[in-house]
């Protein structure tokens, strides 16, 4: 298995542009995240899903969306980029089954200019 | 909301010198508790976790933490660093419905080990 697997791993952008961070996952991992890390302020939620066609917003949601049309893939997208949103992304995966945890994808760096 | 503190920005020791790094948590029931580590420029590795049951766990890399429930803690200890342990290390909270689609984070512990 590859786990959790993210691309690009590094994205420099404009802002006003807009792109997807990939993010998959071949566990048949019902539960997948988007954290956001930013320096002094540990790892935030940005979007959740618990199953395919089903999402939710964590405690940052603004300027991003998602969606899971399959349980393997769960995209964020950035539709107009601002500054803001430098940082480095992670995406997790778990079981539905009680009392797993998250296994995490290595990340993507996105720096807007 | 559950929220975690993590009062130490910055920690460092000396090689072969015990380790604890603190972690308070703010939540209405019984929490699922987590340590990760990252390594720099690197994903986070789940150290150890804490369901229900012995309030001493065991995790990986020697690492061990203990629930406190009547002081909302669950620090992370180590009798004996290594150089390798060198890294940011973060406490997490779940919801105890499944634990596992919504944590929260601290804001993480760096710590830098000296010979």
């Amino acid at each position: 298995n590859a786990g959790v697997t993210q691309t690009p791993k590094f994205q420099v952008l404009k802002t006003g542009q807009s792109m997807t961070l990939q993010c998959a996952q071949d566990m048949n991992h019902e539960y997948m995240s988007w954290y956001r890390q930013d320096p002094g302020m540990g790892l935030r939620l940005i979007h959740y899903s618990v199953g395919a066609g089903i999402t939710d917003q964590g405690e940052v949601p603004n300027g991003y969306n998602v969606s899971r049309s399959t349980t393997e893939d769960f995209p964020l997208r950035l539709l107009s980029a601002a500054p803001s949103q430098t940082s480095v992304y992670f995406c997790a995966s778990s079981t539905r089954t009680s009392r797993q945890t998250q296994y995490f994808g290595p990340g993507t760096r996105l720096l807007v200019l | 909301a559950q929220s975690v503190t993590q009062p130490d920005i910055h920690i460092t020791v000396s090689e072969g010198a015990s380790l604890e790094l603190r972690c308070n948590y703010s939540y209405g029931a019984t929490p699922y508790l987590f340590w990760y580590v990252q390594s720099p420029g690197q994903g986070l590795q789940l150290l150890l976790k804490y369901f229900s049951g012995d309030t001493l766990v065991q995790g990986i890399k020697g690492f061990e933490a203990e629930f406190k429930r009547s002081q909302s803690s669950f620090n992370l200890r180590k009798p004996s660093v290594h150089w390798s342990d060198a890294a940011e290390y973060f406490c997490a909270v779940g919801l105890s419905n499944f634990g596992n689609e919504k944590l929260t984070f601290g804001t993480g512990t760096r710590l830098t080990i000296i010979p």
